[in-house]
């Protein structure tokens, strides 16, 4: 069974700075398909960004960019240019990419703060 | 605006009472929907995959009598809690699939069993 492991509880970051959210995962899989969502006091789960692991290429939304190291079953997220908004729990997830209906898979979370 | 509905958002019941939470994929069909839970300040536990026209899946320690889940059609799934009991006190979130696309998650519902 594939598991993610977020070992930062609680993370935090000045307004405007950056701040590196770790991840990581075991599978024994070679196509799947990695995730961060925020969720934020609302409890709505939103997606930041994914990342397909056939692609070398970090994925990158805006501010929110990756560090993708397949071989080192590594995913960390980087938040640039640090907003209040940000503020929230961020989760890691793993999907297989073996059928088109497997569940995501979650890590138990980061929550990060943002100091102004 | 949301593509994946919850209702309610929260339910205050009586212990022993049976709750329904309805999960609705509003513009698109779900042949399949996730069940999770989460207990606060925790990660999303898996409980069970919803299928369209079949029975669902449970994950292993989730009792599928407590927990019942129907999916009635392609754009409804629905979880009712039996005879709820405080320790089922949680939040519940559902999730579903755009064909071929993105994941989407439902609003949560918070419940509370008194």
């Amino acid at each position: 069974a594939q598991t993610v492991t977020q070992s930062q509880p609680e993370m935090s970051v000045q307004e405007a700075e950056t701040v590196t959210l770790s991840c990581t995962y075991d599978t024994s899989e070679s196509d799947y398909y990695l995730f961060w969502y925020k969720q934020p006091p609302s409890r709505q789960m939103i997606l930041v960004i994914r990342q397909e692991a056939y692609k070398q290429q970090n994925a990158t939304e805006n501010r929110f960019s990756v560090n993708f190291q397949k071989a080192a079953k590594s995913f960390s997220l980087k938040i640039s240019d640090s907003q209040l908004g940000d503020a929230a729990m961020y989760f890691c997830a793993y999907r297989s990419a073996m059928s088109g209906n497997t569940p995501l898979v979650f890590g138990k979370g980061t929550r990060l703060s943002v100091i102004a | 605006g949301a593509v994946v509905s919850q209702h309610p958002s929260w339910v205050i019941c009586k212990s022993g009472t049976s709750v329904k939470i309805e999960c609705r994929s509003l513009d698109f069909q779900a042949t399949t929907m996730f069940w999770y839970r989460q207990f606060p300040k925790q990660s999303l536990m898996l409980m069970a995959t919803s299928n369209e026209g079949s029975k669902a899946t449970y994950e292993q320690g989730v009792e599928k009598d407590k927990f019942l889940i129907n999916h009635a059609s392609l754009t409804l799934s629905t979880l009712t809690v039996t005879s709820a009991h405080p320790e089922d006190s949680s939040f519940y979130i559902c999730s579903a699939r755009r064909p071929g696309g993105e994941l989407f998650f439902g609003e949560g519902s918070r419940l509370t069993v008194l």
